[in-house]
């Protein structure tokens, strides 16, 4: 069970967007900046956003995040075959004092 | 640019331990705290610890705590994970990842390549 929730799979067309929802406490969304990941299993995972809403060096703009309260959202326009990945959310959790990461995402492009 | 390079991959019996070196390059390595995070076949990310290389403090998740102890050595700007009494569900690919730190989300900006260890008997 994990500390932070995300669906389990989204599913869209190429060229179409979808979003993927976080949703966590005010112990670690509420209170900490949240991070999204792409994993393909098999390879590193990929830092797509941190701090809520940056990318780093290199992430396309297709690529977004947002936050508000104790959620947090990643979106991805213009789907790509090769955007089919598990998608990660991530933050500090202060009750804990650990890192915590949601479930995780498949993602789907049909 | 940054890298992590991770060793190889192991095969360890239930109750044997293993040790993961993670090398870092191209930055100042104590300027940044190492994370471990593993994934498990069919399963998600798991964060298993933070080690600062500044200082070496250490912070485990608490389902590891006892089996699992991180070190750094400055000289050689490599991070290790052992990780003891190993469990058939410890079966996993392990990652060591660059931490922002924790006033930051702890957010993992970079990614060593992963080594698969497998705990069969």
């Amino acid at each position: 069970q994990s500390v932070l929730t995300q669906p389990p799979s989204v599913s869209a067309a190429p060229g179409q967007k979808v979003t993927i929802s976080c949703s966590g406490s005010s112990s670690n969304i509420g209170n900490s900046y949240v991070s999204w990941y792409q994993h393909l299993p098999g390879t590193a995972p990929k830092l797509l956003i941190y701090e809520n809403n940056l990318r780093p060096s290199g992430i396309p703009d297709r690529f977004s995040g947002s936050k508000s309260g104790t959620s947090a959202t990643l979106g991805i326009t213009g789907l790509q075959t090769g955007d089919e990945a598990d998608y990660y959310c991530g933050t500090w959790d202060s009750s804990l004092s650990a890192a915590v990461f949601g479930g995780g995402t498949k993602l789907t492009v049909l | 640019q940054v890298q992590l390079e991770q060793s190889g991959a192991e095969v360890k019996k239930p109750g044997a331990s293993v040790k993961v070196s993670c090398k870092a390059s191209g930055y100042t390595f104590s300027k940044y705290g190492i994370s471990w995070v593993r994934r498990a076949p069919g399963q998600g990310l798991e964060w298993m610890g933070w080690i600062s290389a500044y200082n070496g403090n250490t912070n485990y998740a608490e389902k590891l705590q006892g089996r699992v102890t991180m070190t750094t050595d400055t000289s050689t700007s490599t991070a290790y994970m052992e990780l003891r009494r190993l469990k058939s569900d410890d079966t996993a690919v392990y990652y060591c990842a660059r931490d922002l730190g924790f006033w930051r989300g702890s957010a993992f900006d970079s990614w060593g390549q992963g080594t698969l260890v497998t705990v069969s008997s």
